[in-house]
């Protein structure tokens, strides 16, 4: 059984760019759920993908967005990068309804 | 604002002695509740949770005490080992909701 993946797991943007991360999920679930975690600090709901849709999200703005492919991965595209998006991004999946999440080990995303 | 917060940023523990981190919330609607460790460069793992109709819960050289009427909540580790350095998050969920709320967490740090 694998664990979940992220990549890359570390990435330098200019302020201003857009990036995607990506995130395949644990065998088995169908929930994918990413977290903001900026240093020092407790990770911050994004928002969840379920059956392909966006099924709740947080206090994030529109340039934050992503994707849930038919083999449940997923995408997180952030748009007009801005400083303070430099953050752990990490992915979490999970069983539909469920909340014992397997988080994978993150994107280090830094803005310059 | 509702949150779910830690007490002390830092907590130095001797080897083999007994690490007690708090955690209080304020959200009364809370009804779940997930201890997670963080290692450097990882994700968070899951250590134990409980729900609101529980006062405590024990795993494997950890418990878990929830105190409703204060909104306060434990993690007692056993025996504290170098491999229990890491930073500690509580996290909480509301029934209904789909995410989970983290505190700022923890550092635990073991010395020899």
């Amino acid at each position: 059984e694998t664990g979940v993946t992220q990549s890359p797991t570390h990435l330098i943007k200019t302020r201003g760019q857009q990036v995607t991360l990506r995130c395949s999920s644990q065998s088995g679930h169908n929930t994918v759920s990413w977290y903001q975690q900026a240093l020092g600090q407790g990770p911050q709901f994004i928002f969840q993908y379920y059956r392909e849709e966006e099924n709740g999200r947080g206090n994030f703005p529109p340039r934050f967005s992503g994707l849930q492919f038919p083999n449940y991965s997923s995408e997180l595209n952030v748009n007009a990068l801005e400083l303070d998006d430099s953050a752990l991004y990490l992915c979490a999946s999970s069983l539909a309804g469920s909340l014992l999440y397997t988080f994978g080990s993150g994107t280090r995303l830094t803005v310059v | 604002g509702e949150s779910v917060g830690l007490h002390l940023p830092t907590l130095s523990v001797q080897e083999g002695d007994n690490s007690i981190i708090n955690c209080a919330y304020s959200n009364s609607a809370s009804d779940y509740f997930i201890w997670y460790k963080q290692e450097s460069g990882k994700g968070p793992q899951f250590i134990i949770d409980i729900r609101s109709n529980m006062d405590k819960r024990q795993g494997q050289r950890v418990t878990v005490l929830l105190n409703k009427t204060v909104k306060h909540l434990s993690l007692q580790i056993a025996a504290t080992q170098p491999g229990d350095s890491a930073v500690y998050f509580c996290a909480e969920n509301k029934e209904g909701d789909y995410k989970l709320s983290f505190g700022a967490g923890t550092t635990v740090t073991v010395r020899a």
